[in-house]
């Protein structure tokens, strides 16, 4: 059983926008603005796509935005497209003994 | 460019032993922060260790699944980071990443992966 919750799939049209969210304690995604997403596909490097909540390395399309309310993080894609499809992992560092939980990834599909 | 390059996995049997490489170019590892993140068949990803950097003592960390038998290094002339592997279990069976450290404690580089298969 992962750290963080995360929905097992979501699922969204070309053009639509979609929120993955993932939920923690007060002891790593509450307490801490160090929640990250990873785009993940198959066979391929994990790819950072938001990091420290909210902000986008360079190179990663405005289309992903990340937000925090108490203890749930959310991803969301804007104007979805195919390449978007992909398995999605947020993770949260925590003082804990695990420094680093993730969730247990939400697979993306574009219909 | 910055490139890590895991290998070193393979098939082995439980309570064997495997050490892990992952060659880095773009960076130095010796003054970053390098972890060992894994992913089990149908599973999400779990962090395993990581080794900060010289200038902060080269400390190390493990997840309590590992703790005691995984063993994080580094070699600074060869610009490469390790990760021994020992008293394998069933459940070690995985690809293994290793990944830089940014930060603001997220994952900004990471290698393709190296799978480790256990079983007898």
């Amino acid at each position: 059983q992962s750290a963080l919750t995360q929905p097992a799939s979501v699922s969204g049209s070309p053009g639509q926008s979609i929120t993955i969210s993932c939920t923690g304690t007060g002891s790593d995604v509450g307490g801490y603005s160090y929640v990250s997403w990873y785009q993940h596909h198959p066979g391929k490097a994990p790819k950072v796509m938001i990091y420290e909540v909210s902000n986008r390395p360079s190179g990663v399309p405005d289309r992903f935005s990340g937000s925090k309310s108490g203890n749930t993080a959310s991803l969301t894609i804007s104007g979805l497209q195919a390449e978007d499809e992909a398995d999605y992992y947020c993770t949260s560092y925590t003082t804990s003994r695990r420094l680093w939980v993730f969730g247990g990834g939400t697979k993306l599909t574009v219909l | 460019e910055v490139q890590l390059v895991e290998s070193g996995g393979g098939l082995i049997q439980p309570g064997g032993s495997l050490r892990l490489s992952c060659i880095v170019s773009g960076f130095t590892v010796r003054s970053n922060y390098m972890a060992w993140v894994r992913q089990a068949p149908g599973k999400g990803l779990e962090w395993v260790s990581v080794i900060y950097s010289d200038s902060s003592d080269s400390k190390t960390y493990y997840a309590d699944s590992v703790k005691g038998r995984f063993t994080i290094s580094r070699d600074n002339s060869k610009n490469t980071l390790y990760l021994q592997l020992n008293s394998l279990r069933d459940e070690d069976t995985a690809v293994y990443y290793c990944a830089r450290v940014s930060g603001g404690w997220y994952f900004d580089y990471w290698g393709q992966g190296t799978l480790v298969s256990v079983s007898s």
